[in-house]
């Protein structure tokens, strides 16, 4: 079936950078287009970050945009996001989901991986 | 950059209707489909409700969603213990070109 699997998560201090990584299995992944979605501790979800199904565009949540960059290797079946000088409301759990035409929606999501910013 | 407003949270007891509102703008819920989330504690969201009003398979039909203007919201009949958990609707905005999700809304059965 199909599966997203995050990594990369881990504890950085402030003004470092981490990579975090999406792993899909089980799906044609190249068809479609894929988000990522954090929550960080007893809030609600925050949209991040969207790449297209082939990588030609690429849209960014206005609290992470020219700190973060969505790509995407499929050949690899492997989304990325970069994070660059992370700040303390960073701390989160990272989603990624694929979004699906068919549902207009994100019907697939990852276990989730968590970063937390701190000294 | 959430555009989507919902109540902080709603309740019922078991077997009761609870409904949760999602109010937007012209830009998003006016402009695209919606869809709705449901997130039981310590795991990942899972779509409850796509295209306005469809169920993805596997979802009970006890759930229902509707859409009018810019506004939409999320019916829970026959409340069970089970969906004692957190609600977020979400679209895609045209304006601001992100997809945007809603505040979200914690049930509780009681």
């Amino acid at each position: 079936q199909v599966q997203l699997v995050e990594s990369g998560g881990g504890v950085v201090q402030p003004g470092r950078s981490l990579r975090l990584s999406c792993a899909a299995s089980g799906v044609t992944f190249s068809n479609f287009g894929m988000h990522w979605v954090r929550q960080a501790p007893g809030k609600g979800l925050e949209w991040v970050a969207v790449i297209w199904y082939d990588g030609s565009k690429k849209n960014y949540a206005d609290s992470v945009k020219g700190r973060f960059t969505i790509s995407r290797e499929n050949s690899k079946n492997t989304l990325s996001l970069q994070i660059n000088s992370l700040i303390a409301e960073d701390t989160a759990i990272y989603y990624c989901a694929r979004f699906n035409g068919a549902y207009n929606g994100l019907d697939v999501w990852g276990q989730g991986t968590t970063v937390t910013v701190s000294s | 950059q959430s555009v989507l407003t919902q109540p902080p949270s709603a309740s019922g007891t078991p077997g009761q209707r609870v409904t949760i509102s999602c109010s937007g703008s012209d830009s998003n819920i006016g402009s695209y489909t919606l869809n709705w989330y449901q997130q039981v504690p310590g795991t990942a969201p899972k779509l409850l409700i796509y295209n306005n009003n469809q169920r993805p398979s596997g979802v009970p039909d006890r759930f229902s969603g509707s859409k009018s203007g810019t506004s939409a919201s999320l019916a829970i009949s026959g409340l069970q213990s089970e969906d004692d958990a957190d609600y977020y609707c979400a679209a895609w905005d045209d304006n601001l070109h992100v997809f945007v999700l809603g505040t979200g809304t914690k049930v509780s059965v009681l």
